[in-house]
């Protein structure tokens, strides 16, 4: 089976920070990779889709890529709405989910 | 608007068996492949089973393998999930959510989620 390891776990950054989450996959795979953010108590939203598509309506600060083992989700600029886990998706597995922090 | 509205959790002993619905409305479920995808609590997802867009193929986790059972009625617009021999590591918020692309497709993404139903496995 693929696993998809997630790093970091923890992220602490600031409003207006570039950040930049990272997935790598076991074995090379395809770009079928998602990414996914969280609040506490709420359900998952989609934000990226096929690697590096953006979903219709996700602003785009939020961006996607990478090919092969390593995938990575970035944040161009950070905005209090954006502290939240983020998690990642290759069929069906998960990342273990990044918590990003405000500093 | 698309929705899912998940139903069924509640408080089961452990060996028992619990099922979970799931009522789509605002789009043709019946054109979508549907997930079931868990969170125990502080912990990370965890998908358990899809379910092709006309009920043809299921597949699941190795963890629920052989114990729950994914299933749909397109009729009623309704997803379900029933879980046998529950163990206490099944705790746990349960989401379904839909395939983002109609019909086959052999990838995964999810993209309208349900706000989830909790299951609690405890004697």
């Amino acid at each position: 089976d693929i696993q998809m390891t997630q790093f970091p776990s923890t992220l602490s950054a600031s409003v207006g920070d570039r950040v930049t989450i990272t997935c790598r996959a076991s074995q090379s795979i395809t770009t079928w990779v998602a990414w996914y953010q969280q609040k506490p108590g709420k359900a998952p939203k989609l934000l990226i889709y096929d690697a590096s598509s953006l979903e219709s309506g996700v602003p785009s600060r939020f961006s996607g890529s990478g090919s092969g083992t390593d995938f990575t989700l970035t944040i161009s600029s950070l905005q209090p709405d954006d502290f939240a886990t983020y998690h990642c998706q290759h069929m069906g597995t998960f990342g273990q989910g990044t918590k990003l922090e405000i500093k | 608007q698309e929705q899912l509205v998940e139903s069924g959790g509640g408080v089961v002993q452990p060996g028992r068996s619990l099922s979970l619905s799931c009522a789509a409305s605002g789009f043709s479920f019946s054109s979508y492949g549907m997930h079931w995808v868990r969170q125990a609590p502080g912990k990370g997802l965890e998908w358990m089973a899809i379910i092709w867009f006309d009920g043809s193929n299921q597949y699941y986790a190795d963890s629920v393998k052989g114990r729950f059972t994914i299933s749909r009625d397109n009729s009623n617009n309704t997803l379900y999930l029933h879980m046998n021999s529950l163990r206490a590591d099944d705790t746990a918020v349960y989401y379904c959510a839909r395939l983002r692309r109609r019909g086959i497709t052999a990838e995964f993404t999810m993209d309208v989620w349900g706000k989830g139903t909790t299951v609690t496995i405890s004697s």
